[in-house]
């Protein structure tokens, strides 16, 4: 059963503009962790924000935040201010127990 | 440096030939794993391990041994290469203790089978 689910193949946002990526999870556990991961063309996976599932608050990192709906099961990555070199693939990853889940990922084009 | 290391980078084998893919790491962290990624796919765990003398399978397990003697060493080998096996194989470390819980990636290895 998948696990991880990103429903944005591709995505497209304007320079300097905010954009949000969007992920849902599946898991029946209380404890688990949302990680989201940045896959530029030269292939290396760049871990970008984490999100506990007892964390009260949503997580940030720089231009990075995590818009976390618990209820809904979303774990949403919200990019503030898109730079060129935010183009990239994204995936959005789960820890459940010691395994790793992950989505087929997003790739997002920053258009000048 | 420190951090994951993967070799060879780059392989191109024939089907039905052994091949062993090597990831070595210099934290000491206590988890690592192999993925493959292809188009459409994302990352499929393959297998992992909590430490030395321990591995688990993970989601696509099938065609591939691994062992851990070693800490900081993890081989994934491919007992009889097929096509369908050609991908990009990653290993990562687990911090278990870190505030971001995060993975290590190595920089990957890019494996054809012919």
């Amino acid at each position: 059963a998948q696990k991880i689910t990103q429903t944005q193949p591709g995505m497209f946002v304007q320079e300097k503009e905010a954009v949000t990526l969007d992920c849902t999870y599946d898991t029946s556990d209380p404890s688990y962790g949302l990680f989201w991961y940045k896959q530029p063309s030269s292939g290396e996976m760049i871990f970008l924000i984490y999100q506990g599932s007892y964390d009260q608050q949503n997580a940030t990192e720089g231009r990075y935040s995590l818009n976390f709906q618990k209820a809904r099961k979303s774990a949403n990555l919200v990019i503030s201010a898109s730079q060129l070199g935010d183009s990239a693939m994204y995936f959005c990853a789960m820890r459940n127990i010691n395994q790793f889940y992950f989505g087929t990922g997003t790739s997002l084009t920053v258009i000048p | 440096d420190a951090g994951i290391t993967q070799s060879p980078r780059y392989k191109i084998t024939e089907t039905g030939r052994q091949v062993t893919l090597m990831c070595h790491q210099t934290w000491s962290h206590s988890y690592m794993f192999w993925y493959r990624q292809d188009l459409g796919h994302g990352l499929r765990l393959i297998y992992y391990s909590a430490a030395a003398d321990i591995t688990d399978k993970g989601e696509v397990p099938d065609g591939y041994v691994v062992s851990r003697s070693k800490t900081e060493n993890f081989p994934l080998t491919l007992e009889s290469a097929t096509r369908s096996q050609t991908s990009v194989y990653f290993c990562a470390t687990w911090e278990t203790s870190g505030r971001r819980n995060e993975q290590f990636f190595g920089p990957g290895t890019r494996l054809t089978v012919l």
